[in-house]
């Protein structure tokens, strides 16, 4: 069956605009994880929803990063006046459930602010 | 915070070797996950382990769980070239809904 996919793959942008990630879980999963992977490290969490309601925003930087799930299965990360510290790697990754199940991740998106 | 110490950084084996990688934590851990990140790939579940002391098998893959559940490792036996990549440990703190707090990874490299 499908995977999570996101799009799209790649986005350079330059500092202070707007970008949209895409990202669209497994068919059936509840669960839905936004996640920064910089160079060298592991991910890290930015945002968790359970079906449509953000359960845990406590990974998110700061104000100008928002995700939405509005049907409780695709979810946009929205990053407004981006800036260069923004680049990495953005992770998307479902679960049936929440806590204690395994987590499938997408592809990612390649996010290059110049 | 709470958080987990991976080691080694980085392994560089011949072919046909062993490889360890540890997960090391201050605080007892609910549970641990494996993850293996092939190099430009994403993270992809290897395995769970929630019992003090289990250990799980997944053909040259053995996993363990420390009696204190503060640690873990991964053990693969004779390496291959396919296994290259980065190995991730990843645990949740139970009443956190499924956030994953990873470890910075141990980057296996096979010469073959």
């Amino acid at each position: 069956g499908a995977g999570v996919s996101q799009t799209p793959s790649n986005k350079v942008t330059e500092k202070g605009k707007y970008v949209e990630l895409r990202c669209d879980p497994i068919s059936g999963h509840t669960a839905l994880y936004w996640y920064r992977q910089s160079l060298g490290q592991g991910p890290e969490f930015l945002i968790y929803f359970q079906g449509t309601g953000a359960a845990d925003d406590s990974g998110l930087p700061n104000d100008r990063f928002f995700a939405v799930r509005p049907e409780g299965s695709v979810s946009t990360l929205k990053i407004q006046r981006t800036e260069r510290g923004d680049s990495a790697v953005y992770l998307c990754a479902s679960s049936i459930q929440g806590q204690g199940y395994e987590q499938y991740f997408g592809p990612g998106t390649r996010l290059t602010v110049t | 915070g709470q958080q987990v110490m991976q080691i080694p950084q980085y392994q560089h084996v011949q072919e046909g070797e062993d490889f360890t990688t540890y997960c090391n934590s201050s605080t007892t851990l609910s549970n641990i996950q494996w993850y293996k990140q092939r190099p430009g790939g994403h993270p992809v579940f290897l395995i769970q382990l929630v019992k003090s002391g289990e250990v799980k098998k997944q053909k040259r893959l053995t996993f363990q769980f420390g009696e204190a559940k503060k640690n873990s490792s991964l053990h693969i036996t004779a390496t291959q070239t396919t296994d290259v990549g980065t190995y991730f440990c990843a645990f949740d703190r139970g009443s956190t809904l499924g956030r994953l707090y990873f470890g910075r990874g141990t980057q296996l490299t096979v010469w073959p």
